[in-house]
């Protein structure tokens, strides 16, 4: 059974602060890994991909990939209360089905003005 | 750019009305297309996949008589839950993939159905 561990949270931040999202995987197959934010009531929206070890940064967000320890963070910079979401963690699964994502239950965060 | 279009939004049906639900991608072909479902407060969960011209992969429980999935061009495809009860209730999201694997997924606004 492959899985993707997160902190359901809350997670409460505050404002301007850094916002830390971890996220640990169970596929060892995996190669690409996805965070996606949801808004309540609302779909997915893509914030970035990783494809390689180490960091990898896009404005205000930081992709953090360790694969030895099948480990994923997303860190926000500067964070803003429309940051306030929950955060999902989707590696795409290696092997047979490697065209889907193994979703987490997200992280939820707060993000206190 | 890789926007997707779900439609409609909402959608409120009598018990036994077969309900369609479209998912375009708008600027890319989509390769694969995904269909999943959302309870209140529950993680997605992946119902199907379909990749164009071929018939849909149906997760484990997911009765494929009940959810029809038609992926007939590269840029469409439609989902409808037939014979529809207050149980198939929920939150439907579609997405988009273009490209083979390790290209990212493109999510729909998703579709709220209503069975009264």
């Amino acid at each position: 059974q492959k899985e993707v561990e997160q902190n359901s949270g809350p997670l409460s931040v505050p404002e301007g602060a850094i916002a830390s999202l971890n996220c640990t995987y169970s596929d060892r197959g995996s190669q690409s890994f996805f965070w996606y934010r949801q808004y309540s009531g609302k779909s997915p929206e893509l914030i970035m991909f990783i494809y390689s070890n180490g960091d990898k940064e896009d404005g205000r967000f930081t992709a953090q990939l360790n694969k030895a320890s099948q480990y994923v963070s997303l860190l926000i910079r500067d964070s803003q209360p429309s940051d306030s979401a929950t955060y999902l963690c989707a590696p795409e699964g290696g092997g047979v089905s490697n065209y889907q994502l193994i979703w987490g239950a997200g992280t939820k965060l707060i993000i206190k003005p | 750019g890789a926007v997707v279009s779900q439609h409609p939004s909402w959608v409120i049906c009598k018990s036994g009305t077969s309900v369609k639900i479209e998912c375009r991608s708008l600027d890319f072909q989509a390769t694969t297309m995904f269909w999943y479902r959302q309870f209140p407060k529950q993680s997605l969960m992946l119902m199907a996949t379909s990749n164009e011209g071929s018939k849909a992969t149906y997760e484990q429980g997911v009765e494929k008589d009940k959810f029809l999935i038609n992926h007939a061009s590269l840029t469409l495809s439609t989902l409808t839950v037939t014979s529809a009860h207050p149980e198939d209730s929920s939150f439907y999201i579609c997405s988009a993939r273009q490209g083979a694997t390790g290209q990212p997924q493109h999510f729909g606004d998703g579709t709220r159905l209503s069975i009264l």
